[in-house]
């Protein structure tokens, strides 16, 4: 079975804060993504790569960056954490671009106070 | 721009009440549609694909279908197990300026809740 693993459940940060999100797939799986995920909002694209050391902009960037330097590692940054930037935090991982669904990690509930 | 509604927003049955959950899309070019279960505190879980319109898809007491603007999700004699946010995607060609690949659009989701 696939496995997408993230490096913590829960977090809790301050404002101004520099954070990182870990995320690794045990799969060789080309194709990485993260969302967030808020209530009455969906889970909403910010970055995906489909391939090492390449990213692109999902539809909502503003405040975050990520970094790709092995294929099974996908790294979510908050160069400066912001209340606003509070909630559950999904990493996926998918085999192509194409046809193939996307696995996702169990998420990680962040808190910046 | 693309979107992706789904209806109701909550739902609740009784054990063994039959329903169905609705997903109606306005997307540039559909390349797939997906069905996905959300536990609470848990990351999606992948049920299944569809490409075409007219396409089915079974899986225990889950049934999905697909026309040319919308999918069902149709729940037969659901049990308590069933209880979860249901969510409904998309895939589309990103911008030019995303790479010209593809990504997923999701809804909002529709929680259901099956009583005993």
């Amino acid at each position: 079975d696939v496995k997408v693993t993230q490096s913590s459940r829960y977090l809790v940060k301050r404002t101004g804060e520099k954070v990182f999100l870990e995320c690794v797939q045990d799969m060789d799986h080309e194709n990485m993504f993260w969302y967030r995920q808020d209530p009455g909002l969906g889970l909403r694209l910010i970055y995906f790569s489909y391939d090492v050391k390449m990213k692109e902009k999902g539809d909502i960037p503003e405040g975050y960056s990520v970094s790709r330097e092995k294929k099974e590692r996908f790294s979510l940054i908050l160069e400066s954490a912001s209340t606003n930037q509070t909630s559950m935090y999904l990493c996926a991982s998918s085999l192509w671009g194409g046809r193939d669904e996307q696995f996702f990690g169990p998420g990680t509930r962040l808190t910046v106070l | 721009e693309d979107q992706v509604t789904q209806s109701p927003e909550a739902l609740r049955l009784q054990e063994g009440e039959s329903s169905s959950l609705n997903c109606s899309y306005t997307v540039s070019g559909l390349r797939g549609l997906f069905w996905y279960r959300q536990d609470p505190g848990k990351g999606p879980e992948f049920l299944f694909t569809l490409y075409s319109a007219g396409e089915e898809k079974e899986k225990e007491r889950l049934k999905a279908t697909l026309t040319k603007k919308e999918s069902f999700l149709h729940i037969t004699a659901p049990k308590p197990e069933d209880s979860a946010t249901y969510l409904c995607a998309v895939q589309v060609l990103t911008l030019p300026t995303q790479g010209g690949s593809e990504k997923l659009v999701f809804g909002k989701g529709t929680k259901l809740t099956v009583n005993p």
